[in-house]
């Protein structure tokens, strides 16, 4: 079975700094893609970043970036330049090509310290 | 472009009084659509999914229910709700027999259930 695994319940950063959030993943498919969502206090859900697992080049949107290894079925998220606005809740999330579903993590609540 | 609307964004129900949610999306053909609950601080739990009218597939059983009575509508249903059945509901649509799409989510609907 597939699953997604946020090993970091709650995190916290210093406005500025930069935080990486790890995530893994279990899966015995080679054609798959990688989400992060992004869940802030008004709990509606974002999409930050997304990685077909075809691709070595890793995903990059402005300050968010991740850390892409296959074979290690590894899948983080780095926040650069942290700001207040980017506390919230972030899960990591998985898609077989094929599947109509989306496998989500149990989330990651980034705290930012001003 | 396309635009998901979820609607009430709050409601309180008595225990055993029937529930109907609604949710639409706009700017798409033939979506994929789905159900998901959270509770308070928790991950997301899948509902229901749908690939098309009348197509409906329960995730897990419960005392809730689904409907798509029409291309871009879902509805999710209740006869009687219990006090468990109180969460945050997300709704979510993404493009259909295209692998790997992200889902995008409406704002949500709190639910509490007295």
């Amino acid at each position: 079975a597939q699953t997604v695994t946020q090993s970091q319940p709650e995190m916290s950063v210093q406005e500025a700094e930069t935080v990486t959030l790890s995530c893994t993943y279990d899966t015995s498919e080679s054609d798959y893609y990688l989400f992060w969502y992004k869940q802030p206090p008004s709990r509606q859900m974002i999409l930050v970043i997304r990685q077909e697992a075809y691709k070595q080049q890793n995903a990059t949107e402005n300050r968010f970036s991740v850390n892409f290894q296959k074979a290690a079925k590894s899948f983080s998220l780095k926040i650069s330049d942290s700001q207040l606005g980017d506390a919230a809740m972030y899960f990591c999330a998985y898609r077989i090509y094929r599947d109509d579903k989306i496998i989500f993590g149990k989330g990651t609540r980034l705290h930012i310290l001003p | 472009s396309q635009t998901i609307h979820q609607w009430p964004a709050t409601l309180v129900q008595p225990v055993g009084s029937p529930l109907s949610l609604e949710c639409t999306v706009e700017g798409t053909s033939n979506p994929n659509l789905y159900w998901y609950r959270q509770a308070a601080g928790r991950g997301l739990q899948l509902l229901f999914y749908s690939v098309g009218i009348g197509q409906i597939s329960s995730e897990v059983p419960q005392n809730l229910s689904a409907s798509r009575p029409q291309d871009r509508q879902f509805i999710l249903s209740s006869k009687k709700l219990l006090l468990s059945d109180s969460g945050f509901y997300l709704c979510a649509w993404s493009v259909r027999d295209r692998g790997g799409q992200p889902q995008h989510f409406g704002d949500g609907t709190r639910l509490s259930i007295l």
